[in-house]
């Protein structure tokens, strides 16, 4: 019932660009990508709703496929602050809580 | 807008002790969750409000664990009988739509 992300660690060099996957063995009906810093809350990137639906949030894009079950988030030109642990949540159909993935660890060195 | 804010953001507590949370939500937020994190582990659900009505509540979470939201407005979360395994951060969050945001947190610990 969790979705599951990969990779679980990135390393980049400032400049490079990553990509973190969710998918689910269930229907996605939307995804929820938040970025946590060590000790902090969760910080709300964005959502999506839509099968194929793409957004952006700066140089942060995401993708949803609802037939493969799955989202991608897009960081393109990484900067230092965008370090954190990268979390995908999606809700249970017919429910508002989120059930989240294990969580995807960015470190950007310079 | 200042947030959702949390109430303490740290708590140091002896096993057997209850302890009590408090989480104040965006205004005009009217759904309010509480869920709980382990060092690497994404948040997990303990339950949901939707105005002062709880409408939701994990089938994990013990009957040790009790949630108020009295006005529909700030909600508490309570532990009694702490254990070692409560050791936790518990978020709150709220939202108006779909979007959730999560407040700072409290770090349990119980020794």
């Amino acid at each position: 019932q969790q979705p599951v992300q990969s990779p679980q660690a990135v390393i980049l060099r400032e400049g490079e660009d990553a990509v973190i996957n969710c998918s689910s063995s269930k229907a996605l009906y939307s995804v929820h990508w938040y970025r946590q810093k060590h000790g902090e809350a969760p910080v709300f990137l964005m959502i999506l709703l839509k099968g194929g639906e793409q957004k952006g949030h700066e140089k942060i894009s995401a993708s949803f496929n609802e037939k493969k079950q799955q989202s991608s988030l897009y960081l393109t030109a990484s900067q230092l602050s965008y370090s954190g642990t990268y979390f995908c949540g999606t809700p249970i159909q017919g429910a508002q809580k989120l059930v989240f993935g294990q969580g995807t660890r960015l470190t950007i060195n310079p | 807008d200042t947030g959702v804010s949390q109430n303490p953001r740290h708590k140091i507590t002896k096993r057997g002790q209850n302890v009590t949370f408090r989480c104040d939500p965006i205004s005009e937020h009217n759904r309010l969750y509480w869920y709980r994190q382990t060092l690497g582990q994404g948040p997990e659900f303990l339950t949901y409000f939707q105005n002062e009505a709880q409408l939701e509540k994990s089938r994990l979470l013990s009957d040790r664990f009790s949630a108020e939201r009295p006005k529909g407005s700030f909600s508490t979360l309570e532990i009694q009988r702490t254990e070692q395994g409560d050791s936790a951060m518990y978020l709150c969050a709220s939202s108006y739509s779909r979007e959730q945001f999560f407040g700072p947190g409290t770090r349990l610990t119980v020794l």
